[in-house]
């Protein structure tokens, strides 16, 4: 079975720094979702790649699907008090008759501190 | 577009009793899912409704159930409350055409917090 692995669990930065979280599969990704979740909250839905090599951004936020679609990468640039959260990666899992379900990293939690 | 909404928000059971969580899905999906996410951890797929139908089913035990309803939302039954069954349940919605293709952005609602006593 796939499983994701997200690092770090926890991360504590400055206001305006950068910032970068990991998802390392353990199989082929053929779907990669990064969410945001504030704590106790709903996920948003952040960004989804497909392709090897893949890179999306959105405001300051840039994911990446490496080559070989088994790693991914969430870059924070010059990080804000409202980046802070869970950060979640999920991955496109076959279920049945072309359905899919997600799998998820077990999350990184980002602090941002003034 | 109306979004995914869940209901109750909040929830405080005894172990033992019976709970039924409820979900809306977004306008125009046919397809929900359900998740239960630990303090602490990613969420853990519960299983899937497609046309009222269970479309797949994750590592629960029986006692976990759900049912769709023609407008496609969604209920959560769990029986006989365990301790461990506390946690925030999410649902979220997918469209799913007919003939197999899916698009798999999932759409989530805000989430039921469950708290077991």
């Amino acid at each position: 079975s796939q499983e994701l692995e997200q690092s770090p669990q926890s991360l504590i930065v400055q206001e305006g720094k950068n910032l970068t979280i990991n998802c390392t599969s353990s199989k082929t990704l053929y779907g990669l979702y990064w969410y945001k979740q504030k704590y106790g909250e709903g996920l948003i839905f952040l960004m989804m790649l497909q392709k090897g090599g893949e890179e999306k951004s959105h405001e300051k936020i840039t994911a990446k699907l490496d080559e070989k679609k088994q790693q991914s990468s969430l870059h924070i640039t010059a990080s804000q008090p409202s980046h802070a959260g869970i950060y979640l990666c999920g991955a496109d899992t076959p279920l049945v008759q072309g359905a899919q379900k997600l799998v998820f990293g077990q999350g990184t939690r980002l602090t941002i501190n003034p | 577009e109306t979004g995914v909404t869940q209901s109750p928000t909040h929830l405080i059971k005894t172990r033992g009793q019976q709970v039924t969580l409820r979900c809306s899905s977004q306008s125009g999906h046919n397809t929900v899912s359900w998740y239960q996410q630990a303090l602490g951890q990613g969420p853990q797929f519960i299983f899937q409704y497609y046309r009222e139908e269970e479309n797949g089913r994750g590592n629960f035990p029986p006692r976990f159930s759900g049912l769709q309803f023609p407008n496609y939302s969604s209920e959560l039954n769990v029986n006989a409350l365990e301790l461990d069954d506390s946690a925030l349940y999410l649902c979220a919605s997918s469209l799913r055409l007919a003939g197999g293709l899916s698009y798999n952005e999932q759409f989530f609602g805000p989430g039921t917090r469950l708290t077991v006593l």
